[in-house]
């Protein structure tokens, strides 16, 4: 299995930078995700990362680092919507598991 | 992007009675579905995985005669929670992938609020 590891709260002012870091072990990597969970609802797609580099979509890009077991969501321009759970997932062959989620709380 | 529904969205249950959960995959055809549930402040946890017309694979821990899972169709699979209790209370979220396109990428549905009474 995993161990996935990622801070457990963060908190940032609208329009700042937050980066989110995010660290594995698994035997057969297959692919790491974010998703942005807001309380009570279910878990949206944000990134995907299966090559080592950086990955930009909008204001949100992703980093990984296969050889470190590393990767990190980087969030700009902070908005007060932004405020949500924010889930580092690994998939190992066909399975997909979760890390406990960083909550992020944008303060105006 | 892809739309997977679920019903109901909330069920409340009295103790020692089964509920039904459905999960749909609405404009894709889901060749692999998957069950999790999350406890309050705590991540999702994969309960199974199920492939259309064949037997589940469940996670360590999760009992297979409690937590019954059907994927009849490649748009429907159902968890069936059989004799709750107030501890099965949960958050439960399925997700579809299909098997082509943007195949790496599972969708979530809007997950299923269980109470047991």
């Amino acid at each position: 299995g995993q161990n996935i590891d990622q801070p457990t709260e963060m908190t940032a002012t609208e329009g700042a930078i937050v980066q989110i870091n995010c660290t594995y072990q698994t035997s057969g990597f297959n692919g790491l995700f974010w998703y942005q969970q807001h309380a009570g609802e279910a878990p949206t797609f944000l990134s995907y990362n299966v090559l080592d580099g950086l990955e930009e979509k909008g204001r949100f890009s992703s980093f990984l680092s296969r050889s470190k077991g590393y990767s990190y969501l980087l969030l700009k321009e902070l908005q007060m919507k932004d405020s949500a759970s924010y889930l580092c997932a690994v998939r190992e062959r066909r399975k997909l598991s979760f890390g406990a989620g960083t909550t992020v709380t944008v303060r105006a | 992007g892809a739309v997977v529904s679920q019903h109901p969205s909330r069920v409340i249950c009295k103790s020692g009675t089964s509920v039904k959960i459905e999960c749909r995959s609405l404009d894709f055809q889901a060749t692999t579905m998957f069950w999790y549930r999350q406890f309050p402040k705590q991540s999702l946890m994969l309960m199974a995985t199920s492939n259309e017309g064949s037997k589940a694979t469940y996670e360590q821990g999760v009992e297979k005669d409690k937590f019954l899972i059907n994927h009849a169709s490649l748009t429907l699979s159902t968890l069936t929670v059989t004799s709750a209790h107030p501890e099965d209370s949960s958050f439960y979220i399925c997700s579809a992938r299909g098997g082509g396109g943007t195949s790496y990428e599972q969708y979530f549905g809007p997950g299923t609020r269980l109470t047991v009474t």
